[in-house]
């Protein structure tokens, strides 16, 4: 079936630009993850959502990023006022997040986001 | 604080030898994952180990656990050149439905 897919798979843009990045989990999976990952690092956790709770931000960096997830389903990261030091590789993960835990996580290919 | 941590963070081996990744964590938990990254590539699930004493193998990759040492190890034996990659454990603290992630091991195995 359909894995997770992430869009744009490459993200150019300018210092002080805003951009979206969007995230299609697999079709009934409640938890959605987004992660941040810079090049040669392990992952760093952004924020969660889990069907209609609201959502974990506590690993948001800044009050420049937010996410929304729609309908349960398609997610958006939205970075505002890009900086350089926000280059890195986005990724999206979603789960069934049954019986109490997360759940394999199950990743997208990512967005490289490069702010010149 | 939850730390992950696993060691080595890079590794340089030989086709045909056997090692070990290690993956010590610091709060209670008895589920922990290990996740495959090739480079340029996104993470792949390898391993969910679920409880005490867990076990799982698949190929020449064998990863177990032991809840009370927080430790998780995964071994490579008779390591072959495909099975390099950088290698993560996550862990998640009990009932919290979010993973804490090691820092990864970068493994290269040379013809």
């Amino acid at each position: 079936g359909a894995g997770v897919s992430q869009s744009p798979s490459n993200k150019v843009t300018e210092k002080g630009k805003d951009v979206e990045l969007r995230c299609d989990p697999i079709s009934g999976h409640t938890a959605l993850y987004w992660y941040r990952q810079s090049l040669g690092q392990g992952l760093e956790f952004l924020i969660y959502f889990q069907g209609n709770s609201a959502p974990d931000k506590s690993g948001l960096p800044s009050d420049r990023f937010s996410a929304e997830r729609t309908g349960g389903s398609v997610s958006t990261l939205t970075i505002q006022r890009t900086q350089q030091e926000d280059s890195a590789v986005y990724l999206c993960a979603s789960s069934l997040s049954t019986g109490g835990f997360t759940d394999t996580q199950y990743f997208g290919p990512g967005t490289r986001l490069t702010v010149l | 604080e939850l730390k992950v941590e696993q060691n080595p963070l890079f590794l340089s081996m030989q086709e045909g030898k056997n090692y070990t990744i290690y993956c010590n964590y610091s709060t209670t938990s008895d589920r922990l994952y290990w996740y495959r990254q090739d480079p340029g590539k996104s993470l792949e699930s390898l391993f969910v180990l679920l409880s005490n004493g867990a076990v799982k193998q698949e190929g020449r990759l064998m990863a177990s656990l032991d809840t009370k040492a927080r430790l998780s190890t995964l071994h490579i034996t008779a390591a072959v050149h495909d099975l390099s990659a950088t290698y993560f454990c996550a862990v998640e603290p009990d009932s919290n439905y979010q993973l804490i992630w090691g820092a990864g091991t970068k493994l290269i195995i040379k013809p």
